[in-house]
């Protein structure tokens, strides 16, 4: 069975800086698809980036970007210019055609002012 | 943009009573979930569902629970007898065979 694992619970930035959030998966499928996803105080399930396994680029949104390495199976989060805003609980997920999403545990982000 | 939509948006209920979640998904979706989060935990897979049938279930979903399609649009989750541990944000997620399940805003149970 597929298994992800966020080894940070907790993780703090300063406002305006930049943080890495870690993430690790095992699996032995080369078609699969990678997420992050943010939630805040409210608990609702905002999607952040995903990354499609068969591409080489790491994807951006914004100030979000990933560090995908397949071969080492890591997916690691940048959030650039860390805002107030960012602050959130963070939740990496894998996913393969018709299947359910895998959660890691997740990583609380608190930033600092 | 079309989306998932979840009701109640909180439920409130008394121990031993039974609640029914629902959850009306994206038009052409054809694949539902069910996921649990306890506050302050992971977020928990209890169920699939596709072509009317559960496809996939966890250890969590045991026979207290239940899901359906009663009129082919909602998708509801049914808990027959609700302990205090069943208190949790429950959420309907829904996909098809080649995209990621979107999430609905989620249901917060508080069992009393």
């Amino acid at each position: 069975a597929q298994t992800v694992t966020q080894s940070q619970p907790e993780m703090s930035v300063q406002e305006a800086e930049t943080v890495t959030l870690s993430c690790t998966y095992d699996t032995s499928e080369s078609d699969y698809y990678l997420f992050w996803y943010k939630q805040p105080p409210s608990r609702q399930m905002i999607l952040v980036i995903r990354q499609e396994a068969y591409k080489q680029q790491n994807a951006t949104e914004n100030r979000f970007s990933v560090n995908f390495q397949k071969a080492a199976k890591s997916f690691s989060l940048k959030i650039s210019d860390s805002q107030l805003g960012d602050a959130a609980m963070y939740f990496c997920a894998y996913w393969e055609y018709g299947n359910k999403l895998v959660f890691g545990a997740g990583t609380i982000l608190r930033v600092k002012s | 943009e079309p989306e998932v939509t979840q009701t109640p948006s909180h439920q409130v209920t008394q121990m031993g009573q039974e609640v029914i979640l629902r959850c009306v998904p994206i038009s052409n979706h054809l694949y539902f979930y069910w996921y649990r989060q306890i506050l302050g935990q992971k977020v928990e897979f209890l169920v699939s569902f596709y072509n009317n049938e559960i496809s996939e279930k966890s250890e969590i979903f045991d026979d207290q629970f239940s899901v359906e399609r009663p009129d082919g649009s909602n998708f509801t989750l049914k808990i027959r007898s609700t302990k205090l541990e069943d208190s949790a944000m429950y959420f309907c997620a829904t996909s098809t065979a080649s995209t990621e399940a979107f999430f609905g805003q989620g249901t917060r149970l508080t069992v009393v």
